[in-house]
């Protein structure tokens, strides 16, 4: 399967753990995105890599949240001392340039 | 910023009928517009997509329609199976920010085919 893949797909931890999600984008695609999906909402974008470099971070994404794309292939999104409002679907999307491509996405539970 | 308006929120339809969902979007600048499906558990999946230098896209039972001036985009599915039942999200890049491509999604669509 030459798609987006997501790690974990399911993650519950407790209020103010640290949670580390991975992306691995298709091959060759430079373009990377994060998004974050509440239920019965559209995804919300969160930041963007281009390659290695992290070009773009929304508001959404406070000092809590920190993400990287080292060597411009996989990318990490890091969430510390989660709070409830954190629960949601995490996407990754990649892209040749126009089209994105979604993961399966990684659905966070904060207790 | 890019506003992107999808409506309406449920569609219910029998199964063969045709079905329409309508996005408006603010960012005159934008100019590719993705449609993408949405099943329960899964990541949204990309069906469709129109430049702005066309009018309409179509791909066997499924067509994009787009009116720059009027900034709005249509979804319309034909012949509808009840595979098709899930939520239709529209989407626009916000040009605004560098030509990044980041997307702003429409609020979504809960279609739901009658057999």
């Amino acid at each position: 399967d030459t798609g987006v893949s997501q790690n974990p797909r399911h993650k519950i931890t407790k209020r103010g753990q640290n949670v580390t999600f991975r992306c691995d984008p298709i091959s060759e695609h430079n373009r990377l995105y994060w998004y974050r999906q509440t239920l019965g909402q559209g995804p919300e974008f969160l930041t963007y890599f281009q390659n290695e470099a992290q070009l773009e971070k929304s508001r959404l994404l406070s000092d809590r949240f920190s993400a990287e794309r080292p060597k411009g292939s996989f990318s990490t999104l890091e969430i510390q001392r989660t709070e409830q409002g954190d629960s949601a679907m995490y996407l990754c999307a990649s892209s040749p340039w126009n089209e994105q491509f979604f993961g399966p996405g990684t659905r966070l539970t904060v207790l | 910023g890019e506003n992107v308006e999808q409506h309406p929120s449920t569609l219910s339809v029998q199964e063969g009928d045709s079905a329409v969902i309508k996005c408006t979007y603010s960012d005159s600048a934008s100019n590719y517009f993705p449609w993408y499906k949405q099943e329960l558990g899964k990541g949204p999946q990309l069906i469709i997509d129109i430049r702005s230098n066309v009018g309409e896209k179509k791909d066997q039972r499924i067509a994009v329609t787009l009116n720059k001036t009027a900034k709005h985009f249509s979804l319309h599915i034909t012949e509808t199976q009840p595979e098709d039942s899930a939520v239709y999200f529209c989407a626009a890049p916000y040009q605004g920010s560098g030509n990044t491509g980041k997307l702003i999604f429409g609020q979504g669509t809960t279609l739901q085919v009658k057999p």
